[in-house]
């Protein structure tokens, strides 16, 4: 596609619930990152993958949080049992190669959880 | 923390001034990038600059860096009420460790222009 593109944009859940969040790069991209972002504050990173190289989970802030990338391309983070702390909005980012190139974002995906 | 820090947190200027915001890191970098967001969706790349280029120009946007003092600073010129929105610096490590591929965002400066 043409951009970075993210979905559910918005989701409401129940705490305690599972959800999953998907990313579908830019055609071409080798490198996929997932930030997350709070109300007001700067970007946390969470995940990296690159290739077909073991991902760089050291972001990811507990063991609920989990992320595959299948065929390398779309990639889906999941998150278990979810929090009222996990209420954030999620963004993904593709890139061509991991050199610190530019980075597009997608417009996130929206997660309130009540 | 490797991340970049944003200076000032928040800036207020009238349409037609010159904004400027800062950025400081703490470690050796590839390339550092501005990127702007609009109401807390996705992020748009402004401008990238590496480590060997001390200064670039983007239509009204330019930004400098020096590595010796680890910073840089983004300037719009002759700003517009379209202009407002959050702008974050990110900065690619030149560690070749673990942190390879990441970038690193601040917390962003909130630049509101008024008409």
């Amino acid at each position: 596609g043409a951009g970075v593109s993210q979905s559910p944009s918005n989701k409401v859940t129940e705490k305690g619930k599972d959800v999953e969040l998907r990313c579908d790069p830019i055609s071409g991209h080798t490198a996929l990152y997932w930030y997350r972002q709070s109300l007001g504050q700067g970007l946390e990173f969470l995940i990296y993958f690159q290739g077909n190289s073991a991902p760089d989970k050291s972001g990811l802030p507990s063991d609920r949080f989990s992320a595959e990338r299948t065929g390398g391309s779309v990639s889906t983070l999941t998150i278990q049992r979810t929090q009222q702390e996990d209420s954030a909005v999620y963004l993904c980012a593709s890139s061509l190669v991991w050199t610190g190139n530019t980075i597009y974002f997608g417009e996130g995906s929206w997660l309130t959880v009540v | 923390s490797q991340q970049g820090e944003e200076d000032p947190q928040a800036l207020s200027i009238q349409e037609g001034e010159n904004a400027t915001m800062n950025c400081s890191y703490k470690t050796s970098i590839n390339n550092l990038q501005w990127y702007r967001q609009n109401s807390g969706r996705g992020l748009v790349h402004l401008i990238l600059i590496r480590s060997n280029e001390r200064e670039k120009h983007s239509g009204r946007l330019r930004v400098t860096l020096d590595t010796s003092k680890k910073s840089s600073s983004l300037l719009i010129t002759a700003s517009r009420a379209a202009d407002t929105a959050s702008y974050f610096c990110a900065t690619a490590p030149a560690d070749r460790g673990s942190t390879l591929g990441r970038l690193y965002f601040g917390r962003g400066t909130q630049l509101t222009v008024w008409p």
